[in-house]
């Protein structure tokens, strides 16, 4: 399948700002997303952009990105003890079939 | 939003029996549904491609005979890890999709196999 790749960890102090990246090979990539997954729990869709968009905010979390490099990145601010977790982004170019980084372990430190 | 269940969400079983994992999508239909297979501390592998009313689409180097997949109707799909060996251990994770480009998944089921 294709390459996703994301940094393993990220540990912040609670209130700073998270910035979680991935980066993609498959540039015929339509959506990207980003879930979460909590300790011995599913996965929560995040959020997700089209291709042709370089940015989307929701709430604390704004998604950028750089088609050109291939680059996706997810920043949470204000971060909590509760959005420590894993976070996989993912990739699909027809809708259904997923693609997903190996996840970044967030901890956010009190 | 739409609700994808699993069940069951946790069975310890011996080695050499077969174990069933369901996969229902609650309030919608799902004419497709994925399977993916998590090993510890690692990603989500897509398995396989469950299509209602036809044989599953297996991704390479998954044994289609060892996974057997059912899509009998609109709102369920099972996984059946036939003959289970304690490699098989996972966490099996199925999605279904609501519309284009939006996934949601199951709680996951984790096999133990002894």
């Amino acid at each position: 399948g294709e390459d996703v790749e994301q940094s393993l960890f990220l540990s912040v102090r609670e209130g700073d700002s998270s910035v979680i990246n991935c980066t993609y090979t498959d540039s015929s990539s339509t959506y990207l997303y980003w879930y979460k997954q909590e300790p011995g729990a599913g996965l929560q869709l995040l959020t997700y952009i089209f291709s042709n968009m370089d940015m989307k905010q929701d709430q604390r979390l704004t998604v950028l990105l750089n088609k050109k490099d291939k680059h996706l990145s997810l920043r949470i601010a204000d971060t909590q003890t509760g959005d420590s977790a894993i976070y996989f982004c993912a990739e699909s170019k027809d809708f259904n079939k997923f693609y997903f980084g190996s996840g970044t372990k967030l901890n956010v430190k009190p | 939003g739409a609700v994808v269940s699993q069940h069951p969400s946790w069975v310890i079983c011996k080695s050499g029996t077969s174990v069933k994992i369901e996969c229902r999508s609650l309030d919608f239909q799902a004419t497709t549904m994925f399977w993916y297979r998590q090993f510890p501390k690692q990603s989500l592998m897509l398995m396989a491609t469950s299509n209602e009313g036809s044989k599953a689409t297996y991704e390479q180097g998954v044994e289609k005979d060892k996974f057997l997949i059912n899509h009998a109707s609109l709102t369920l799909s099972t996984l059946t890890v036939t003959s289970a060996h304690p490699e098989d251990s996972s966490f099996y994770i199925c999605s279904a999709s609501w519309g284009p480009g939006e996934l949601f998944f199951g709680e996951g089921s984790r096999l133990t196999v002894l």
